[in-house]
C-alpha cells in the first residue's frame, strides 16, 4: 500500500491567480497522477506525471493550465494556473505500485471566488 | 479512447439486503476494472477488481461479476450496512492509466 499526503487540503482563491498543490507518497512509486473532481462528478484524469520528464496530458488539459512537476519517485505537484470559478474543483493525486490497485490522497478541494 | 459509465445515479437499499451496482463500458481495451467506493470528503478507496479474462471475483462481501459480451460490469454487496453508504465508481485500466465511470450512489435505508 502507499500513503499518500495532499496540500493543501483546501483554499479559496482569488480568480487570476495561481495554486500550487503538492503530493507527497510514502514510498516510491512508479506511476502518478492527478485527478479532477468537478462537484458531484466523477473523477477525470488530468495528466499522469512523469518522473525527469514532461507529464502527458489527457484530451482537454493543457501544461500552461496545469503544470506538473515530479522531481522524483515520491513527489509531485500541480499548479493550477489563472484560475476562474470553473476551476473550482475537488484535485486528486494518485498513484500505483505496480499491481492494479491505484491510492489516492484525500484532494484538495479549491474554491474560486 | 476508454469510456465507462453507470445506469442508475442513484440507488437505495434496505439495511441486510443485497445491492447490486452496475456499469457499462464502452471500449473493451481495458486489461481490468475496478470497483472504487468513495466517502463525503475522502478520495476513493479501492474495493476489488478483475481482470478482463475473467468474468467473476469475490470478496469479503463483494462479487464483481463481468460479461464482455454485453459490455456490463458489476457490484454486489451482501448485506449491505450503514457503512456501505457512499458513492461507488466503476473504472477501467490498462498497463498505465485508471479511467472512471460516473458514479453511483448507494443510500442505505434503516
Amino acid at each position: 500500500s502507499a500513503v499518500i499526503s495532499q496540500k493543501p487540503s483546501r483554499d479559496i482563491c482569488q480568480r487570476g491567480t495561481s495554486l500550487t498543490i503538492q503530493c507527497q507518497v510514502d514510498s516510491q512509486v512508479t506511476m502518478m497522477f492527478w485527478y479532477r473532481q468537478q462537484p458531484g462528478q466523477s473523477l477525470t484524469l488530468i495528466a499522469t506525471a512523469n518522473q525527469g520528464s514532461e507529464a502527458t496530458y489527457e484530451s482537454g488539459f493543457v501544461i500552461d493550465k496545469f503544470p506538473i512537476s515530479r522531481p522524483n519517485l515520491t513527489f509531485s505537484t500541480l499548479t493550477v494556473s489563472n484560475m476562474s470559478p470553473e476551476d473550482s474543483s475537488i484535485y486528486l493525486c494518485s498513484v500505483r505500485t505496480g499491481n492494479t490497485e491505484a491510492f489516492f490522497g484525500q484532494g484538495t478541494r479549491l474554491t474560486v471566488v | 479512447g476508454e469510456s465507462v459509465g453507470l445506469h442508475l445515479p442513484t440507488l437505495s437499499v434496505q439495511e441486510g439486503d443485497n445491492s447490486i451496482i452496475n456499469c457499462a463500458y464502452s471500449n473493451s481495451a481495458s486489461d481490468y476494472f475496478i470497483w472504487y467506493k468513495q466517502e463525503s470528503g475522502k478520495g476513493p478507496q479501492f474495493i476489488i477488481d478483475i481482470r478482463s479474462n475473467m468474468d467473476k471475483r469475490q470478496g469479503q462481501r463483494v462479487t464483481v461479476l463481468l460479461n464482455k459480451t454485453v459490455k456490463h460490469l458489476s457490484l454486489q454487496i451482501a448485506a449491505t450496512q450503514p457503512g456501505d453508504s457512499a458513492v461507488y465508481f466503476c473504472a477501467g485500466g490498462g498497463d498505465d492509466k485508471i479511467i472512471f465511470g460516473k458514479g453511483t450512489r448507494l443510500h442505505i435505508l434503516p
